[in-house]
């Protein structure tokens, strides 16, 4: 078990660009999920997927974002255009769910994030 | 909308000063709950969970929490914190209807004076 891994750790950016993160989540866990922390606060959920299908997106989630899970494995988040206020962490988790039996999310586990500086 | 409120926002201790982390949700419905670790530049860490049974659930480092459904709490304690304990600390509900998505709270830093 390597946990939940994002790439990259950090990645600065000019207002405008775009840019793309990448989460791998522990291989036996059917669910991941994106949320997003600013300083001084705490994670705030951004979409989720169970295998390979987006679930939920939070209102939080513009249209500038985009997040897929093609083969149910990893995933990346797009964000077109960025703007200042999309500097923040972005961290990755998952967790595995037995469906349709038990709704509880185990070994609900975080990656160590990407932090998203735009300048 | 759920919600989940941590009651303090920095909390500064001496070490061997017992602790008592603050936090309560707002849902009706069945919950999961959990709190978070994350020392400085590290990635949150699971402290410890309650998906049912016994409300009061022990976890690592000498954490436990006591959920109190009545009054929709599940307050973080360890009865004598240490310098390495400095770290900020979220409560997170997970409504068993909502597929696994967490409600963070804002956090509370805790500082351990040595």
């Amino acid at each position: 078990d390597t946990g939940v891994s994002q790439n990259p750790r950090h990645k600065i950016t000019k207002r405008g660009q775009n840019v793309t993160f990448r989460c791998d989540p522990i291989s036996e866990h059917n669910r991941l999920y994106w949320y997003r922390q600013t300083l001084g606060q705490g994670p705030e959920f951004l979409t989720y997927f169970q295998n390979e299908a987006q679930l939920e997106k939070s209102r939080l989630l513009s249209d500038r974002f985009s997040a897929e899970r093609p083969k149910g494995s990893f995933s990346t988040l797009e964000i077109q255009r960025t703007e200042q206020g999309d500097s923040a962490m972005y961290l990755c988790a998952s967790s595995l769910a037995h469906l349709g039996s038990d709704p509880k999310p185990y070994g609900y586990t975080f990656g160590s994030g990407t932090r998203l500086t735009v300048v | 909308a759920q919600s989940v409120s941590q009651h303090n926002h920095h909390v500064i201790l001496s070490e061997a000063a017992s602790l008592e982390l603050g936090c309560n949700y707002s849902y009706g419905g069945t919950v999961n709950l959990f709190w978070y670790v994350q020392y400085p530049g590290q990635h949150l860490q699971l402290l410890l969970k309650y998906f049912s049974g016994d409300p009061l659930v022990k976890g690592i480092k000498g954490f436990e929490a006591e959920f109190i459904k009545s009054k929709f709490s599940f307050n973080l304690r360890k009865p004598s914190v240490q310098w390495s304990d400095t770290a900020e600390y979220f409560c997170a509900v997970n409504a068993e209807n909502q597929g696994g998505k967490l409600i963070f709270g804002q956090g509370t830093e805790l500082s351990v004076k040595p």
